[in-house]
């Protein structure tokens, strides 16, 4: 049973336009959502998270939107830079069932420049 | 801000012996530590939640028995790979915790042989 999930496996686009990566889930419970980027054979590094309380949250070119009725979040990175390729894995936790992060399976982001 | 620290980063061992993989939370404590395994292009699967001083709780489908894990202090949980095979090569994450979120160690690449 995948709660979360990111059915893109990769996307590419071209430097200084917009990227959006999007991830969806499936437990009503989850009220706390996070972006991670990961490079292979290191641990994620967090880029942007958002409360179930909140609608969106930004922080310089990253933006998370967060649409509870759809049970949707997407991540937008403007601009992409070649500096973004990595992999983006979506994460989910609910307070209520231990706090435990449940990952989607990560969705390869390719910039050129 | 918050570090975790894994250690070993990488383990080759042979098939039948227990390797044991440290996470330690460097400036912050953790009272809950989470133990990942990806696989080569998949997700971060969530095998067990650690809380200090008393047994982890294993995801379905982990076998408690083989993956040890101890969690005797604020900043320290162990996975111990017990009587390791080939199947159990893997890259292993750890996460703690704190009241800043959730860090992650950078992970430890196991080859059994």
């Amino acid at each position: 049973d995948q709660q979360v999930k990111q059915n893109s496996p990769s996307l590419s686009v071209q430097e200084g336009r917009i990227s959006i990566l999007n991830c969806d889930y499936t437990n009503s419970m989850f009220d706390y959502f996070l972006w991670y980027k990961k490079y292979p054979a290191e641990g994620p590094t967090f880029l942007i998270s958002i409360s179930s309380i909140k609608d969106k949250n930004e922080d310089g070119r990253f933006t998370v939107f967060l649409n509870k009725s759809a049970k949707h979040l997407s991540l937008h990175i403007v601009p992409s830079q070649p500096g973004d390729s990595a992999v983006y894995f979506c994460a989910a936790s609910a307070l209520g069932q231990g706090g435990k992060l449940i990952f989607g399976q990560g969705t390869e982001l390719s910039v050129k420049p | 801000g918050a570090v975790v620290s894994q250690h070993p980063s990488w383990v080759i061992c042979k098939s039948g012996t227990s390797v044991k993989i440290e996470c330690r939370s460097l400036d912050f404590q953790a009272t809950t530590m989470f133990w990942y395994r990806q696989f080569p292009k998949q997700s971060l699967m969530l095998m067990a939640t650690s809380n200090e001083g008393s047994k982890a709780t294993y995801e379905q489908g982990v076998e408690k028995d083989k993956f040890l894990i101890n969690h005797a202090s604020l900043t320290l949980s162990t996975l111990t790979v017990t009587s390791a095979h080939p199947e159990d090569s893997s890259f292993y994450i750890c996460s703690a915790r704190g009241s800043d979120g959730y860090t992650f160690g950078s992970g430890t690449r196991l080859t059994v042989v």
